[in-house]
């Protein structure tokens, strides 16, 4: 199995909702990444996962909450965002020194 | 800090015809990555460069590294209608000793029938 998977694939959420991102992997992957890609730019990295801990964290404002259960899940909580942060999210898995790979994304619009 | 650039951004050009995207990257990466991405679609992993003079093919594709110039090339061959879609090359540097993925700016191809 060489999936990664997210869910939901669309949200669209107001600027006072909470909501949160699911991406899950069942490849044994140690590594896990949550990029935000806008419309015709490449993706930005927002947070590493490394073994369920916390390694990067590329400045990314505390609207965005990354959460970590356990070692195939990763969840980004949303909470008070701007239309401007309206993006495709990306998840991503890899073993520590290996390519990575993505899930589908989840396309937010905020409204 | 690891930075990565691409070009051309973007590029059109007729089936048949050969063309070569080129990545160039500032700083010293272990690997070297290519990507495609289909318009609304996620990222398909297409190579991994290891070393100095690695060269890998895929169909119509061929990737190449050469660690001295800090330059990859993907090198289209008899360019066909499918291959349009934006591709990507990504270098791997690291903070506080974990690996983070520097994304290039992205060359959209459109390939014209």
């Amino acid at each position: 199995d060489t999936e990664v998977t997210q869910t939901p694939k669309h949200l669209v959420m107001g600027m006072t909702n909470k909501k949160s991102l699911k991406c899950e992997q069942h490849m044994g992957h140690r590594a896990m990444y949550w990029y935000k890609q806008k419309a015709k730019k490449p993706p930005e990295l927002m947070f590493v996962y490394s073994y369920e801990k916390l390694s990067i964290n590329e400045s990314v404002p505390s609207r965005f909450s990354p959460e970590c259960p356990n070692s195939s899940l990763l969840n980004l909580h949303l909470h008070a965002l701007q239309p401007e942060d309206s993006a495709l999210y990306l998840c991503a898995s890899s073993h520590l020194r290996d390519t990575q790979y993505f899930g589908p994304g989840t396309r937010l619009t905020v409204l | 800090e690891l930075k990565v650039e691409q070009n051309p951004l973007f590029l059109s050009m007729q089936e048949g015809k050969n063309y070569t995207i080129y990545c160039n990257y500032s700083t010293t990466s272990d690997r070297l990555y290519w990507y495609r991405q289909d318009p609304g679609k996620s990222l398909e992993s297409l190579f991994v460069l290891l070393s100095n003079g690695a060269v890998k093919q895929e169909g119509r594709l061929m990737a190449s590294l050469d660690t001295k110039a800090r330059l990859s090339t993907l090198h289209i061959t008899a360019a066909v209608h499918d291959l349009s879609a934006t591709y990507f090359c990504a270098g791997r540097g690291t903070t506080s000793g974990t690996y983070k993925y520097i994304f290039g700016t992205g060359t959209r191809l459109k390939v014209l029938a």
